[in-house]
């Protein structure tokens, strides 16, 4: 079964400080692999995805992820925090069958330290 | 630029009533999605619905939910009676056949 794992539940750090969330996944073939960032209240904001190609994804705000297929991991990193980016962190996994639905890991939450 | 629309923003409802949720997925989209997440837990997939149809389904989604796609253009969640566990953010997204789900604002169900 697929699953994703996300071992940091809360993380903090200063602003201007670089930042990486974890993300490890459980599944059979290579996934689509997505970040998406949860204001408190709000919606999901997709961040970025990887689909296939270059394994280093760009995505908005300035962050970035990493495909890493011999680890199982697909790592949100961003070089400087900004007191904005304090929110929940999800990382999710799409299975490439034919409802394209994603399994979402628990999130990490992210503090900003001022 | 489209997006999925959600409506209510925020229901209250009492234990055993019925609770319709609605959304309005991007309009060239095929596949539907209702998703749920109880206050400070992960983001739960409930049902996926395409041409019409259930296309998967899981545990969560008993015999209590139910969608719909009444007119080709809303996407509905029914909860026939609801619990006190159905507490919870409803999110509903739609994807055209790419893989990438856009998701709606939520809707915030609380059953009192």
């Amino acid at each position: 079964a697929q699953s994703v794992t996300q071992p940091d539940i809360h993380i903090t750090v200063s602003e201007g400080a670089s930042l990486e969330l974890r993300c490890n996944y459980s599944y059979g073939a290579t996934p689509y692999l997505f970040w998406y960032v949860q204001s408190p209240g709000q919606g999901l904001q997709l961040l970025l995805k990887y689909f296939s190609g270059d394994t280093l994804v760009q995505g908005i705000k300035g962050f970035e992820a990493e495909f890493k297929r011999s680890q199982s991991s697909f790592n949100l990193r961003k070089p400087s925090v900004h007191w904005s980016d304090a929110a929940e962190y999800f990382c999710a996994v799409g299975p490439m069958d034919s409802s394209y639905k994603l399994i979402f890991g628990s999130g990490t939450r992210l503090l900003v330290r001022p | 630029e489209p997006e999925v629309t959600q409506t209510p923003s925020h229901q209250v409802t009492q234990m055993g009533q019925e609770v319709i949720l609605r959304c309005v997925p991007i309009s060239n989209h095929l596949y539907f999605y209702w998703y749920r997440q109880i206050l400070g837990q992960k983001v739960e997939f409930l049902v996926s619905f395409y041409n019409n149809e259930i296309s998967e389904k899981s545990e969560i989604f008993d015999d209590q939910f139910s969608v719909e796609r009444p007119d080709g253009s809303n996407f509905t969640l029914k909860i026939r009676s609801t619990k006190l566990e159905d507490s919870a953010m409803y999110f509903c997204a739609s994807t055209q056949n790419t893989g990438e789900l856009f998701f709606g604002e939520g809707s915030r169900l609380t059953v009192l």
